[in-house]
């Protein structure tokens, strides 16, 4: 079946630093992928949708230029969390649409700790 | 704003019995609902995708009613199984440029041996 990667699975980076997160569809092309947060005990929140070559659509509430997507291809899209703060401090997962948008494949989650 | 209710935080059954989880919701008219089973620290895992317009979906052990009237989906696990123990999440999604998920909270199932 799809597999989306996603890397790296933890994280922890000093506050006012900056943090990338890949994910990479493995075996097919994923022109839509989907940004989630998820505080603990808490459902997942749906950040940002990213189109490859074109800008990402963000939610209302999310800051774009704090939480900066790029899909540049169709096998790869980033999510760089930029001068974080411990308030960032999360697990992020992204999302690919299964083919024929028959529900969705997940990656594994980031967990972003800021200190 | 649409919302979304999975009835109980937490379910705890008895091994081989079936889990019945509920997922209701309001302000929305979802073209699809959704089950995920989410582990510890994992992604979500898609589990089964029902249609508006039907009614019962079945995947091996697992079930999924889909009452648009009610507002309402119930999943259903048969024989259920430690191996089961998870969150089970229900997610909303829309049609056209409306094809996003919204999550419910889940609920945390917890099967006993």
């Amino acid at each position: 079946g799809a597999v989306v990667s996603q890397h790296p699975s933890r994280v922890i980076c000093k506050s006012g630093t900056s943090v990338k997160i890949e994910c990479r569809s493995l075996d097919f092309q994923a022109t839509t992928m989907f940004w989630y947060r998820q505080f603990p005990k808490q459902s997942l929140m749906l950040m940002a949708t990213s189109n490859e070559g074109s800008k990402a659509t963000y939610e209302q509430g999310v800051e774009k230029d704090k939480f900066l997507i790029n899909h540049a291809s169709l096998t790869l899209s980033t999510l760089t969390v930029t001068s974080a703060h411990p308030e960032d401090s999360s697990f992020y997962i992204c999302s690919a649409p299964n083919r024929g948008w028959y529900g969705y494949t997940f990656g594994s989650g980031t967990r972003l700790t800021v200190v | 704003s649409q919302k979304i209710e999975q009835n109980s935080e937490a379910l705890n059954i008895q091994e081989g019995k079936t889990a019945t989880l509920t997922c209701n919701y309001t302000n929305y008219s979802p073209a699809y609902l959704q089950w995920y089973r989410q582990d510890p620290g994992r992604g979500p895992v898609f589990l089964l995708l029902i249609r508006e317009n039907e009614k019962e979906k079945r995947k091996e052990r697992l079930k999924v009613t889909f009452d648009t009237t009610l507002k309402q989906s119930l999943f259903h696990i048969t024989a259920s199984q430690p191996a089961d123990s998870a969150t089970y999440l229900c997610a909303l999604e829309g049609s056209g440029s409306a094809r996003q998920l919204t999550f419910g909270s889940g609920t945390q199932l917890t099967v006993l041996p």
